[in-house]
């Protein structure tokens, strides 16, 4: 399969475990913030996205936390399984074409 | 089945030649976009289009082209004046620029040889 990220930051949890994937944003000025998985010789695809107004957003499994006052982003993945071992990324933008993307972190699940 | 292909998977090219990636949507998406991903980054913008008949650079341009004729069709160029031009390429569409989020296709790997 395709390599992206081969000196990603990396996360190894136990299957059944909970997860957090950490990310630090840069500009200030973004207001909408997303999540993307990416497996192995595939696109990243959409997990989550959180806007400023918001703290916390939920979906299934997975939870966004936004601290604006530090500029930081976490993904929390509950009951990790062997499934969600990907790269995540974080992603911001400020409303425009810009999004940018951080380099991602490799989640490795152990069975 | 919605969504936004990429061809051909795997691509190789001699020095010196230009290649074409091809990029399709049926999501009647406005907004797309090509990325470029190498080991240890995250994505890097090439190109953006919001309409038809209209694009723009994105952070790392030189050595691409690219074209919008139509809604569906977003394709790359990479020519030879792309100094280095092997990587993971990825594009992208969404349904308002920078407001909602994109869905990428599977990508095409470019090798040089």
């Amino acid at each position: 399969g395709e390599s992206v990220g081969l000196h990603l930051p990396t996360l190894s949890v136990q299957e059944g475990d909970n997860s957090i994937i950490n990310c630090a944003y840069s500009n200030s000025a973004s207001d909408y913030f997303i999540w993307y998985k990416q497996e192995s010789g595939k696109g990243p695809q959409f997990i989550i996205d959180i806007r400023s107004n918001m703290d916390k957003r939920q979906g299934q499994r997975v939870t966004v936390l936004l601290n604006k006052t530090v500029k930081h982003l976490s993904l929390q993945i509950a009951a990790t399984q062997p499934g969600d071992s990907a790269v995540y990324f974080c992603a911001e933008n400020t409303g425009g074409f810009k999004t940018i993307f951080g380099a991602g972190t490799r989640l490795f699940v152990k069975a | 089945d919605g969504g936004i292909t990429q061809s051909p998977k795997y691509l190789f090219r001699k020095e010196g030649q230009n290649v074409t990636l091809s990029c399709e949507q049926n999501l009647n998406h406005d907004a797309m976009y090509w990325y470029r991903q190498d080991p240890g980054q995250g994505l890097r913008l090439i190109y953006y289009s919001q309409i038809v008949n209209d694009f723009q650079k994105g952070d790392i341009a030189e050595g691409y082209s690219v074209s919008r004729e139509k809604k569906e069709s977003f394709p790359l160029t990479v020519t030879s004046a792309q100094k280095n031009p092997t990587a993971f390429y990825l594009c992208a569409s969404s349904h308002e620029q920078g407001k909602t989020e994109a869905f990428f296709g599977q990508g095409t790997r470019l090798t040089v040889v």
